[in-house]
C-alpha cells in the first residue's frame, strides 16, 4: 500500500485477555517503530527494529509485551493479559532508513485504539 | 536517561498572531525532528535538523536548532486555522540510532 497500514483500527478487549496488533510497513522500508500514545499524551518509545539487527526492546513497559517482525517486513505487537492501563493508541511508523540518517523521513500508520474494559 | 521536554504544554493563539515552542534535551543530539499531529490523526514529519546553529523554514514555520544541539524551536507567523494541532519534537542522541524520544507535544488552539 502507499502508506503504513495498521490493524485493527479498533479493539475493545476485557482486562486479563491477549491482544495482537498488526503494522505493515511501507515497501522497502528497513526501519519499523512502536510507540504508544495515551489520550493527550506524548509519544512513548516501545520497540525499534532495523533490518535484520537485534531490535531495540528498551521501551517496551513489562514482559507482557512483545513484538516481532517476521521477514523484515511485517510486525506484530502482543499484549498479554492486558491491564486497564493498557489502553491506548499503539501508533507503528517505518523509514527507508535509521532515523539519524539525513534525509530520512519517518511516516506513521493511522494507529490501532485499544480499550481495555 | 534521555529525555526530550518541550514548552508550553498548551498555546491559545488569536488567528494572525505569531508563537513559539521550545524542546529542550538533557542530552547532546545528533538531530531532532518535528512533526504535527491534527486532532484524531497520527503525527506527520515535518523536517529534521542535523547541524549546530541550523535553521530551516517551510512556508510560516522557522525550526531552528540550538548552538549546542540541545535545543530547538518552531516558531510560527501569521498563525492561521490549519495550524491547529499537537506539535512535536523528537530528538535521537549518537547512541542510541533507533529510539526517537518525543517530547510530550505543545497542543495549540487557534481562535479566528
Amino acid at each position: 500500500g502507499a502508506g503504513v497500514s495498521q490493524s485493527p483500527s479498533n479493539k475493545v478487549t476485557e482486562k486479563g485477555k491477549d491482544v495482537e496488533l498488526r503494522c505493515d510497513p511501507i515497501s522497502g522500508h528497513t526501519a519499523l517503530y512502536w510507540y504508544r500514545q495515551s489520550l493527550g499524551q506524548g509519544l512513548e518509545f516501545l520497540i525499534y527494529f532495523q533490518g535484520n539487527s537485534a531490535p531495540d526492546k528498551s521501551g517496551l513497559p513489562s514482559d507482557r509485551f512483545s513484538a516481532e517482525r517476521t521477514g523484515g517486513s511485517v510486525s506484530t505487537l502482543t499484549i498479554q493479559r492486558t491491564q486497564q492501563e493498557d489502553s491506548a493508541v499503539y501508533l507503528c511508523a517505518s523509514s527507508p532508513q535509521p532515523p539519524g540518517h539525513l534525509g530520512n523521513t519517518i511516516y506513521f500508520g493511522e494507529g490501532s485504539w485499544l480499550t481495555v474494559v | 536517561g534521555q529525555q526530550v521536554m518541550q514548552i508550553p504544554q498548551y498555546q491559545h493563539v488569536q488567528e494572525g498572531e505569531d508563537f513559539t515552542t521550545y524542546c529542550n534535551s538533557s542530552t547532546t543530539l545528533s538531530n531532532i525532528q518535528w512533526y504535527k499531529q491534527r486532532p484524531g490523526g497520527h503525527p506527520v514529519f515535518l523536517i529534521q535538523l542535523v547541524k549546530s546553529g541550523e535553521v530551516k523554514k517551510q512556508k510560516r514555520l522557522t525550526f531552528q536548532f540550538g548552538e549546542a544541539k540541545k535545543n530547538s524551536s518552531l516558531h510560527i507567523t501569521a498563525t492561521q486555522t490549519t495550524d491547529v494541532g499537537t506539535y512535536f519534537c523528537a530528538g535521537i542522541t549518537t547512541d542510541s540510532w533507533g529510539k526517537l524520544q518525543f517530547g510530550a507535544g505543545t497542543q495549540v488552539v487557534v481562535t479566528p
